[in-house]
């Protein structure tokens, strides 16, 4: 099946950096991957549409100049963390539409900013 | 607009018991349906989905769920449970309605299975 990969897995920074993730359809394109944050214990959380050659969309009460999204290929998206703070601490999910209504999620990517 | 209410945040049941974790939805266009779960420290793996088609969806691992549009639910059952099946499990709704799209979640059902 569709495969989407993420990285880092796990990544530790310090406050006031700024951390990028990837997003990779690795055996199929996608025009379209979606970003979701996850808290501790709690469910996933639609951020922000990611969009091959255009400008990415993003939910409300999602702050864009924080969350940069750049869908640079058919196969790759980033999200860039800039500025982090320790409240931007969570598990980030990425995922893309394969065939057949179905979304394929990458594995996640565990930020912790000190 | 499209929501997802999944009932008991933590279900416990016994191994080769059978389980039940409900969700109910609301839609304001006919919903496309998802069941995913979560083990820790991963990404969401899809154990089955409903797209109009058979009301009675099966999924891997021996779940199954049910489309019920006069009860607006989708409950996932599997007939005996495995430790194996002990992890996250999540209900979505496509946010547009469509087949395709961004996903409403669910918060969310632990499932435990004792020995």
């Amino acid at each position: 099946g569709a495969v989407v990969s993420q990285h880092p897995s796990r990544v530790i920074c310090k406050s006031g950096t700024s951390v990028k993730i990837e997003c990779r359809s690795l055996d199929f394109q996608a025009t379209t991957m979606f970003w979701y944050r996850q808290f501790p214990k709690q469910s996933l959380m639609l951020m922000a549409t990611s969009n091959e050659g255009s400008k990415a969309t993003y939910e409300q009460g999602v702050e864009k100049d924080k969350f940069l999204i750049n869908h640079a290929s058919l196969t790759l998206s980033t999200l860039t963390v800039t500025s982090a703070h320790p409240e931007d601490s969570s598990f980030y999910i990425c995922s893309a539409p394969g065939l057949g209504e179905t979304q394929y999620f990458g594995p996640g990517t565990r930020l912790l900013v000190l | 607009a499209q929501s997802v209410t999944q009932l008991g945040s933590h279900v416990s049941v016994s191994e080769g018991a059978l389980v039940l974790l409900r969700c109910n939805y609301s839609s304001s266009v006919p919903p496309y349906l998802f069941w995913y779960v979560q083990y820790p420290n991963q990404g969401l793996q899809l154990l089955l989905k409903y797209t109009s088609a058979a009301t009675l969806v099966k999924g891997i691992n021996g779940f199954e769920a049910e489309f019920k549009k006069s009860e607006t639910s989708f409950h996932l059952t599997k007939p005996s449970a495995h430790m194996s099946d002990a992890a996250e499990y999540f209900c979505a709704v496509t946010k547009n309605g469509g087949s395709q799209g961004n996903l409403i979640f669910g918060k969310g059902t632990k499932l435990s299975v004792k020995p």
